[in-house]
């Protein structure tokens, strides 16, 4: 059963447009989540988060959205560059119920900026 | 050179051979994790550490065997290779504490022929 789910495997998006990728989880004891970015032939970075307690997080062009009613986060890139063409992955853990601090990521979506 | 390092960066091997993949991190990390990566699938853990000599399972740990005996490396063996083990695997380490995402290694890309 998938508890992180990313639905939308690809997304284009036009330079200088908004890029909008989503993420569902089921597990409501999931507290934290993460957004990580993966260029092909490297690891994933990170690249940003949100903790329960908060409904918006910004760094920069990329803002994290998270709606803890529909279990619902997204992140947000604007003005979006071919630079951000990669596949991101959505993550989440129960930080607060203690243990492992273990992620359970998304499958991914690839996006691609077109200039 | 500070980070996390992974060896090799790429490895064929035989069906029912035992390979070793290596992890090295230079930060003293507490947590280590081993996931791979499938078209499909996204990224799934395979076993992670809290500490040396402490190690638990992940979603998909059948076939895999870890250990860690010193906090800064943790190597994931393939008792005898399958060819749906044939993936990417990717290392990673944080510190305790929420504030902190993981770190990942390049990744070692595994054929099993």
């Amino acid at each position: 059963d998938q508890q992180v789910k990313q639905n939308s495997p690809s997304l284009s998006v036009q330079e200088g447009r908004i890029s909008i990728l989503n993420c569902d989880y089921t597990n409501s004891m999931f507290d934290y989540f993460l957004w990580y970015k993966k260029y092909p032939a490297e690891g994933p970075t990170f690249l940003i988060s949100i903790s329960s307690i908060k409904d918006k997080n910004e760094d920069g062009r990329f803002t994290v959205f998270l709606n803890k009613s529909a279990k619902h986060l997204s992140l947000h890139i604007v003005p979006s560059q071919p630079g951000d063409s990669a596949v991101y992955f959505c993550a989440a853990s129960p930080f607060a119920q203690g243990g492992s601090e273990k992620l359970v990521f998304g499958k991914g979506t690839k996006l691609t900026v077109n200039p | 050179d500070a980070g996390i390092t992974q060896s090799p960066r790429y490895k064929i091997t035989e069906t029912g051979r035992q390979v070793t993949l290596m992890c090295h991190q230079t930060w003293s990390h507490s947590y280590m994790f081993w996931y791979r990566q499938d078209l499909g699938h996204g990224l799934r853990l395979i076993y992670y550490s809290a500490a040396a000599d402490i190690t638990d399972k992940g979603e998909v740990p059948d076939g895999y065997v870890v250990s860690r005996s010193k906090t800064e490396n943790f190597p994931l063996t393939l008792e005898s290779a399958t060819r749906s083990q044939t993936s990417v695997y990717f290392c990673a380490s944080k510190p305790t504490g929420k504030d902190y995402g993981y770190t990942f290694g390049s990744g070692t890309r595994l054929t099993v022929v």
